[in-house]
């Protein structure tokens, strides 16, 4: 079956640095990408890792080991706006693009 | 770059009436649109796979005759709710997968609020 997990809350300070972990179990694999949704609203494009190691964009980064089946999504100089839901989605050889129950990201003052 | 129109953005219907929600590729052909369907605080789940000119692909769990999936040409894809119920309010949203033209990028539609009342 096809499973991919992330903790579904986390709080972090603002000015602070963030992790969120993904792990995933798919059939085949294509592409790993994270999204921010804000409430109500449609997802945003953050990163897309396909090979392994770090994507940097900014204050977002992005890692991937296929190997491991894991991703994780770093967010740093935290900013209130940062508030949201971020959803890792798997790309799978079965031309899917399969969610993640999604993190909901709080950052307090 | 790609974009994805999505309408209606609201309706409101009356239990037991049928509702359609249309996506279009504006600059791009699709050929394929994935049709999620996400409830509130939860993640989106994949309702079904819409494939121009054959019939959609549906996820397990998902009832075919009363989510109607459409794919009639390379720029429109239609999910119609058929036989409303409350139950079936929830936040609909569409996309296409990543395609040469759009790089690797998921475009998703701007979402459809369903309520049934």
């Amino acid at each position: 079956g096809q499973n991919i997990d992330q903790p579904t809350e986390m709080t972090a300070t603002e000015g602070a640095i963030v992790q969120i972990n993904c792990t995933y179990q798919t059939s085949g694999f294509n592409g790993l990408f994270w999204y921010q949704q804000h409430a109500g609203e449609a997802p945003t494009f953050l990163s897309y890792n396909v090979l392994d190691g770090l994507e940097e964009k900014g204050r977002f980064s992005s890692f991937l080991s296929r190997s491991k089946g894991y991703s994780y999504l770093l967010l740093k100089e935290l900013q209130m706006k940062d508030s949201a839901s971020y959803l890792c989605a798997v790309w799978s050889s079965a031309s899917k693009i399969i969610f993640g129950s999604g993190t909901r990201l709080s950052i307090r003052p | 770059g790609a974009v994805v129109s999505q309408h209606p953005s609201w309706v409101i219907c009356k239990s037991g009436t049928s509702v359609k929600i249309e996506c279009r590729s504006l600059d791009f052909q699709a050929t394929t649109m994935f049709w999620y369907r996400q409830f509130p605080k939860q993640s989106l789940m994949l309702m079904a796979t819409s494939n121009e000119g054959s019939k959609a692909t549906y996820e397990q769990g998902v009832e075919k005759d009363k989510f109607l999936i459409n794919h009639a040409s390379l720029t429109l894809s239609t999910l119609t709710v058929t036989s409303a119920h409350p139950e079936d309010s929830s936040f609909y949203i569409c996309s296409a997968p990543p395609t040469g033209d759009s790089g690797n990028t998921i475009y998703f539609g701007e979402g459809s609020w369903l309520t049934v009342v």
